[in-house]
């Protein structure tokens, strides 16, 4: 069983549109992450939530939105695609605020 | 300037041969992990280590927590370590804050 699963795994999408990639973890873990992955391959966090809380945005546009029914998920909502999001996405999990990093396998969304 | 830097940025090989790749930083950390990302996307968590070092099949991953530095070694590479590998440390208890990655070919 994937430890933890993403989808969609590629996401191709109009300008303007809203999106929803969706993270599952079943791995009993306490946080969870969403990162970004530029076209440099550079990785930087965007969302950090343990136990269903918020605790790091950074500085990410209002347009994205996570939100987390429970421990074990964090969906990642895009309003209002523009090009410039178009990136692959990582969402992680670790048991706690300082646990080792487990990643999903990644959401390509490219926005034309 | 990165708070995280890594070198070299990339690094081709032979097969067999022993590999380091080095990761430099300048903030406060409780912990560095080491992550590989497959030519395919994904991503493995390698090691995460707070002091010392530690060992897995033919990967050692060391630090000195005094000299800010983290190196990555890989013993009689293969071409199937291909791969990015990415230096990560946790800034206080919340974050992630990466390398940008050193992008390792090992040529048959």
């Amino acid at each position: 069983d994937t430890a933890v699963s993403q989808t969609p795994k590629y996401l191709v999408t109009q300008m303007g549109n809203d999106k929803s990639i969706k993270c599952e973890q079943n791995l009993g873990h306490d946080t969870m992450y969403w990162y970004k992955q530029d076209s440099k391959k550079f990785l930087k966090i965007m969302f950090s939530y343990n136990n269903k809380e918020l605790i790091i945005n950074e500085t990410v546009p209002n347009r994205f939105s996570p939100k987390s029914p429970d421990k074990a998920h964090l969906n990642l909502h895009i309003n209002s695609l523009e090009l410039g999001d178009s990136a692959v996405y990582f969402c992680a999990s670790s048991q706690d605020l300082r646990g080792r990093a487990f990643f999903g396998q990644g959401t390509r969304l490219t926005v034309v | 300037k990165n708070e995280v830097e890594q070198s070299p940025q990339n690094l081709t090989a032979q097969e067999g041969e022993f590999i380091t790749i080095n990761c430099s930083y300048s903030v406060g950390i409780s912990a560095l992990h080491w992550l590989q990302q497959h030519p395919g996307g994904g991503i493995v968590s390698l090691f995460m280590l707070s002091s010392g070092k530690k060992k897995h099949g033919r990967l050692i991953a060391t630090i000195n927590i005094q000299e800010k530095h983290s190196s990555l070694h890989i013993t009689a590479s293969h071409p199937r370590d291909s791969a990015v590998y990415i230096c990560a440390v946790r800034a206080g208890a919340q974050k992630l804050v990466f390398g940008q990655g050193t992008r390792l070919t090992i040529n048959p």
